[in-house]
């Protein structure tokens, strides 16, 4: 299979630990991008790097979220000091350029306790 | 900047009858319109995209879109639905000028399928 793949795909996590997902894009796939989905609502951006630089954060990654793509190829999502608010289906794409469709994993699901 | 708008929340219909999910838009330049699908604890498949070229758009699964600029609209059609097609459906937006290629998301619609 040659499809985005997401790790874990579920996590259930204490309040106030630490987590980190993996997303692996399709292979010539220099775009990734990183959305966030709550219940009943669609995605939301979160993040996007192209090869290996980071060039947006949306205003709903605070400052406890950290993407880094360092060879661009897989990419991590880390969440420090982890909020009931942070909740959610954590979902990676990854394009060949612009105009291009996004192809999506299946998500990584946080549960916050 | 750009938006869309999911009209229905939830879509109910009979398995061999026709589906209708219906999305607005709007775009300050020329749009990329999707429509996406999602089955329960997937990921987000890709239905069909418009990128300016025929406005009448057919996608996989017997699904197909047309894009009306004077109505700023993005209709999802398909003549017969199966039980499969049950799922949520998402109108999806990029700006053509948005060289990052950023999906802004609808809130989706529910589309369940009775027997």
């Amino acid at each position: 299979d040659t499809g985005v793949s997401q790790n874990p795909r579920h996590k259930i996590t204490k309040r106030g630990q630490n987590v980190t997902f993996r997303c692996d894009p399709i292979s010539e796939h220099n775009r990734l991008y990183w959305y966030r989905q709550t219940l009943g609502q669609g995605p939301e951006f979160l993040t996007y790097f192209q090869n290996e630089a980071q060039l947006e954060k949306s205003r709903l990654l605070s400052d406890r979220f950290s993407a880094e793509r360092p060879k661009g190829s897989f990419s991590t999502l880390e969440i420090q000091r982890t909020e009931q608010g942070d909740s959610a289906m954590y979902l990676c794409a990854s394009s060949s350029g612009s105009g291009q469709p996004q192809h999506f994993g299946d998500g990584t699901r946080l549960s916050i306790l | 900047a750009q938006s869309v708008t999911q009209l229905d929340s939830h879509v109910s219909v009979s398995e061999g009858t026709p589906v209708l999910l219906r999305c607005n838009y709007s775009s300050s330049y020329s749009p990329s319109l999707f429509w996406y699908v999602q089955h329960p604890n997937k990921g987000l498949q890709l239905l069909l995209k418009y990128t300016s070229a025929a406005t009448l758009v057919k996608g996989i699964n017997g699904f197909e879109a047309e894009f009306k600029k004077s109505e700023t609209s993005f209709h999802l059609t398909k003549p017969s639905a199966h039980m499969s097609d049950a799922a949520e459906y998402f109108c999806v937006v990029s700006a053509t000028t948005d060289s990052w290629g950023k999906l802004q998301f609808g809130a989706g619609t529910q589309v369940v399928v009775t027997p």
